[in-house]
């Protein structure tokens, strides 16, 4: 059974923090892809990377970095976590001709600001 | 700009009887289409998808969805709904144009079928 497994279900921290979010995959998807959901807002890309240590913007990165030093692993970083990134986040992989392939998505992250 | 429209925040729908959940599009060039399913407290789940060919796509758990390339519609359709179909639906687009790896996603819809 493919699985993308994602390292929390719900976290909480405080403004101002550094939040680490690890996603692995195990399914040696090229791509791979980090999103927050929000209520009436649908899924948003906060990055993506379709191989090791290449990384690409998506449309909402401000506050956000992200890390691939391994295949099957990528990491969202909040630098410094504010109350307007309480969220849904939710990771996804899929296999290199992107546009053709379905993503997988792991369980999300619920993550409170406080 | 380039979008995705779910028109409807909600759709209700008896049980046994027929569902549709809307889906439109914007874009320029030949779209990828999706449509992903959402249970609570779950990640998204991919359910059928439209590249090329028949414009009748057949997916996961008995859904359907129609392409209209005129009326730039993606509908998902179920002849007949189940209480389980009750979930959060998104369709989604890849318009090439933007990129390979971007997709663009609608709102969603909720679907609540009723026993």
């Amino acid at each position: 059974d493919v699985k993308v497994t994602q390292s929390s279900r719900y976290l909480v921290k405080r403004t101002g923090e550094k939040v680490f979010l690890e996603c692995v995959q195990d399914m040696d998807h090229e791509n791979m892809f980090w999103y927050r959901q929000d209520p009436g807002l649908g899924l948003r890309l906060i990055y993506f990377s379709y191989d090791v240590k290449m990384k690409e913007k998506g449309d909402i990165p401000e506050g956000y970095s992200v890390s691939r030093e391994k295949k099957e692993r990528f990491s969202l970083i909040l630098e410094s976590a504010s109350t307007n990134q309480t969220s849904m986040y939710l990771c996804a992989s899929s296999r290199r001709q992107g546009y053709l392939n379905e993503q997988f998505f792991g369980p999300g992250t619920r993550l409170t600001v406080l | 700009a380039q979008s995705v429209a779910q028109p409807e925040d909600q759709v209700n729908v008896a049980e046994g009887n027929p569902l549709t959940v809307k889906c439109t599009y914007s874009v320029s060039g030949n779209p990828y289409l999706f449509w992903y399913v959402q249970y609570p407290n779950r990640g998204l789940q991919f359910l059928l998808k439209y590249i090329t060919g028949d414009n009748l796509v057949k997916g996961s758990y008995g859904f359907e969805a129609e392409f209209n390339k005129s009326q730039t519609s993606f509908h998902l359709k179920k002849p007949s709904a189940l209480v389980s179909d009750s979930a959060l639906y998104f369709c989604a687009v890849n318009p090439l144009t933007s990129g390979t790896y971007k997709y663009i996603f609608g709102t969603g819809t909720r679907l609540k079928v009723l026993a």
